[in-house]
């Protein structure tokens, strides 16, 4: 079956660095890529939707500036938190679909710590 | 943002009984979808139920969709200690970017006691 790869699992970073999170379509490409953020106990928060080859569409609260997303290929979309602050620290997941209609499928999420 | 509510918010029951988890969703939608996570992990998908069906089965899974009223149940009978997770509904719809987009209830957390 379609699998998402999410690099890193887990990551620890100081307060005011940038962390790159990847996410990949391992055996097909991705149209479209989603991010979502979400904090323990909670649901899954859509912070943006990526489309190969153009700017990602952010959902309204989410800054951004400050989580820049890159599609720059079919398989590859990538989450780059800057300048972190602790209350960043949370469970991030991608998900991918072939086209519109199509199953989703997740990634394992990449946990982020800001110290 | 989130479609929608789920509830009940946190189910409690012993192994063998069955599990009614509700949704219940704001906008048109294109499918509504019900995935299972463990803490801390990635998602599983478990079903998917077109807006056109009422009912879907898979397994000990039946889901319900009644778009009249905007809402949606995941039925698991027979549970399992291992069916112990977090289930989310999620609504397949097109967005004001126009890209569909999956939005997720705030999820059900299933308690299942040997």
């Amino acid at each position: 079956g379609a699998v998402v790869s999410q690099h890193p699992s887990w990551v620890i970073c100081k307060s005011g660095t940038s962390v790159k999170i990847e996410c990949r379509s391992l055996d097909f490409q991705a149209t479209t890529m989603f991010w979502y953020r979400q904090f323990p106990k909670q649901s899954l928060m859509l912070m943006a939707t990526s489309n190969e080859g153009s700017k990602a569409t952010y959902e309204q609260g989410v800054e951004k500036d400050k989580f820049l997303i890159n599609h720059a290929s079919l398989t590859l979309s990538t989450l780059t938190v800057t300048s972190a602050h602790p209350e960043d620290s949370s469970f991030y997941i991608c998900s991918a679909r072939l086209a519109a209609g199509n199953t989703i499928y997740f990634g394992e999420g990449s946990w982020l710590t800001v110290v | 943002s989130q479609q929608g509510e789920e509830d009940p918010q946190a189910l409690s029951i012993q192994e063998g009984e069955n599990a009614t988890m509700n949704c219940s969703y704001k906008t048109s939608i294109n499918n509504l979808q019900w995935y299972r996570q463990n803490s801390g992990r990635g998602l599983v998908h478990l079903i998917l139920i077109r807006s056109n069906e009422r009912e879907k089965h898979s397994g000990r899974l039946r889901v319900t969709l009644d778009t009249s009223k905007k809402s949606s149940s995941l039925l698991i009978t027979a549970s399992r200690a291992a069916d112990t997770a977090s289930y989310f509904c999620a609504t397949d719809a097109r967005g004001s970017g126009g890209y569909n987009k999956l939005i997720f209830g705030a999820g059900t957390r299933l308690a299942v006691h040997p």
